[in-house]
């Protein structure tokens, strides 16, 4: 059983176009995150959830919208894609607050 | 603002020897300190933690450091083993406790 799932793991698509990736975890865990890893490789938070409430949302343009319907799943859904959010994006999870985060395997988006 | 570096982007060891990978960090609100490994294609995953009270932590065959007066930590593997071979990322949690910031990563790669 994966733990922390996230699909599609691979999305190419044209610039303007609207997008979602989905993360279910099966864990129990009470919080959840979105990170971003662009071409440079740094590993950069975009949010969490704790509990279904958005605790942090780190300077991300607003085009990139959470949802959270319930504590095990966190949608990400962008809209109007531009060719600089081209990254691996990454699902994770913990049980309560950061610390030990179990991840995805990662969405790999390509913009063109 | 990098306030988690991973200066080595790569690092190449024999098999049995040590791998010592290294992280260095700003921020001294940083209390928690944890390394993930990551093999192509998957997230990373939770190897080894630290607690900014303690300098030494160790679970088999990874150890890893804290040295906070130089704001320094490594992760010591040994032996090293094919296996091994990933990327490794050091990330620190503040003491707020909100999030983790993830270093760039090292490239292990252990040659048979």
């Amino acid at each position: 059983d994966t733990a922390v799932s996230q699909t599609p793991k691979y999305l190419v698509t044209q610039m303007g176009n609207d997008k979602s990736i989905k993360c279910e975890q099966n864990l129990g865990h009470d919080t959840m995150y979105w990170y971003k890893q662009d071409s440079k490789k740094f590993l950069k938070i975009m949010f969490s959830y704790n509990n279904k409430e958005l605790i942090i949302n780190e300077t991300v343009p607003n085009r990139f919208s959470p949802k959270s319907p319930d504590k095990a799943h966190l949608n990400l859904h962008i809209n109007s894609l531009e060719l600089g959010d081209s990254a691996v994006y990454f699902c994770a999870s913990s049980r309560q607050g950061p610390g030990k985060l179990f991840f995805g395997s990662g969405t790999q988006l390509s913009v063109l | 603002d990098q306030q988690v570096k991973q200066n080595s982007p790569s690092l190449s060891v024999q098999e049995g020897r040590i791998s010592i990978l290294n992280c260095d960090y700003t921020n001294s609100m940083f209390d928690y300190f944890l390394w993930y490994k990551k093999y192509p294609a998957e997230g990373p995953t939770f190897l080894i933690s630290i607690s900014s009270i303690k300098d030494k932590n160790e679970d088999g065959r990874f150890t890893v450091f804290l040295n906070k007066s130089a704001k320094h930590l490594s992760l010591h593997i040994v032996p090293s083993q094919p296996g091994d071979s990933a990327v490794y990322f050091c990330a620190a949690r503040g003491s707020s406790g909100d999030k983790l910031t993830f270093g760039t990563g090292t490239r292990l790669a252990v040659r048979p």
